[in-house]
């Protein structure tokens, strides 16, 4: 299984709305609705920002969102805030008695 | 609300095993999910080292399959790492998590375990 591709960086604005892609394959991303993204700042651990494609655990703010296109899901954050300045990861699932498939991670950056 | 911790050596000589347990509290491992442990090279990404079931049914990461063994202690609400022939290149933040859909859902804080003579 290869790792699924995310942009290395993203920045946006405070106040402003970024995107960060995650591209697999009919396999993957493409195959089911199970797509995740974690949050993690500096040695923190990961935290589920988005599950399911598009739904937001409870305590997540409105701010975080979720999609899907074809191969490629989508985590858009709106009115970036300071701390949004984190890494972002996305996996998705890859079939039964598979491990699911990471990205390679998004360092966002808020200017 | 379930919590995850690691706990384990944090310096591991070459050649040898590393051996982490996770200890589950607020959930009953034998009610079910899956259990994993993820690590972190440091400045790295995300890597898969396996997951388990309560039943013991299991599968890993091929990558290191042929290092890497989990188990499960249900009557502890415990399930452990052992990760034999270890090189520098596995040191690492470890985290276990419950997971989901072949996901992580609910991570530990993580253990840093560095392998050095």
């Amino acid at each position: 299984q290869s790792a699924l591709t995310q942009p290395p960086s993203a920045s946006g604005s405070l106040g402003q709305s970024v995107t960060i892609s995650c591209t697999g394959s009919s396999s993957d991303v493409g195959g089911y609705a199970y797509v995740s993204w974690y949050q993690q700042h500096p040695g923190k651990a990961p935290k589920v920002v988005i599950y399911e494609v598009t739904k937001r655990p409870s305590g997540v703010p409105e701010r975080f969102s979720g999609s899907k296109s074809g191969n490629t899901a989508s985590l858009t954050v709106s009115g970036l805030q300071a701390e949004d300045e984190a890494d972002y990861y996305c996996i998705s699932y890859a079939g039964a008695n598979k491990l699911g498939v990471f990205g390679g991670g998004t360092k966002l950056t808020v200017l | 609300q379930v919590q995850l911790q690691e706990s384990g050596p944090g310096l591991v000589k070459p050649s040898e095993t590393l051996s982490l347990t996770c200890n589950v509290s607020g959930y009953s491992i034998s009610s079910g999910y899956y259990w994993g442990w993820i690590r972190q090279p440091p400045g790295k990404g995300l890597e898969w080292i396996g997951i388990i079931y309560q039943n013991g049914h299991s599968f890993y990461n091929p990558s290191l399959k042929s290092r890497a063994a989990l188990s499960v202690a249900a009557s502890k609400n415990q399930f452990s790492l052992n990760l034999r022939s270890v090189t520098a290149a596995d040191t690492a933040v470890y985290f276990c998590a419950r997971v989901a859909s072949n996901a992580p859902t609910d991570w530990g804080q993580g253990t840093l375990v560095t392998v050095s003579s």
